[in-house]
């Protein structure tokens, strides 16, 4: 059974705080995502990675840095946590590059800055 | 429970009546589609896709609809159960091009026994 594996569900930090949020996928997958999602805004994504030690960023990746260094781990950083990054976070994996096939999500992060 | 319904569209139906979500894309160029169900505290999950050379795809229970004339893509459910209340969100992509996928905001649909 393919697996995206966030490894916190919950987290609460203080404002300031850096903070890891590590996502790993067991399907061999070449592109990894991070979105944020929020009420009433959807899914927003964050940045992505096509291949090791590569990423581009999405639509809001202010604030946010990512790490790629292991095909199967994608980590997002927030070097400093601010309460507007407040939010549920979204890892996924998708394994074609050209532009079809389904997004796999793991279960979610949910970051709360205080 | 997961907050992400607040401020949502929502669609209540009776159980094993049929349901209708609906979802407008942006972009023409579009080329690939999918449909996703998010239940409370969880990730979201695969239901469906469509590619842009069809109309219609048809899974179990659940059948997609594209009408690229105006850009509006449809999720039917077929004999909706409770089980099926949750957030649903459109994805587009945006050619072949491109390996990210864009979201709409998400309809809930509530399902009464």
């Amino acid at each position: 059974d393919v697996k995206v594996t966030q490894s916190s569900r919950y987290l609460v930090k203080r404002t300031g705080e850096k903070v890891f949020l590590e996502c790993v996928q067991d399907m061999d997958h070449e592109n990894m995502f991070w979105y944020r999602q929020d009420p009433g805004l959807g899914l927003r994504l964050i940045y992505f990675s096509y291949d090791v030690k590569m990423k581009e960023k999405g639509d809001i990746p202010e604030g946010y840095s990512v790490s790629r260094e292991k095909k199967e781990r994608f980590s997002l950083i927030l070097e400093s946590a601010s309460t507007n990054q407040t939010s549920m976070y979204l890892c996924a994996s998708r394994s074609q590059g050209r532009g079809t096939g389904e997004l796999f999500f793991g279960e979610g992060s949910r970051l709360t800055v205080l | 429970g997961e907050s992400v319904g607040l401020h949502l569209p929502t669609l209540s139906v009776q159980e094993g009546d049929n349901s209708i979500i609906n979802c407008a894309y942006s972009n023409s160029a579009s080329d690939y589609f999918i449909w996703y169900k998010q239940e409370s505290g969880k990730g979201p999950q695969f239901i469906i896709d469509i590619r842009s050379n069809m109309d219609k795809r048809q899974g179990q229970r659940v059948t997609v609809l594209l009408n690229k004339t105006v850009k509006h893509l449809s999720l039917q459910i077929a004999a909706t159960q409770p089980g099926d209340s949750a957030v649903y969100f459109c994805a587009e992509n945006l050619g072949s091009g491109y390996s990210t996928l864009t979201f709409g905001k998400g309809t809930m649909l509530l399902v009464s026994p």
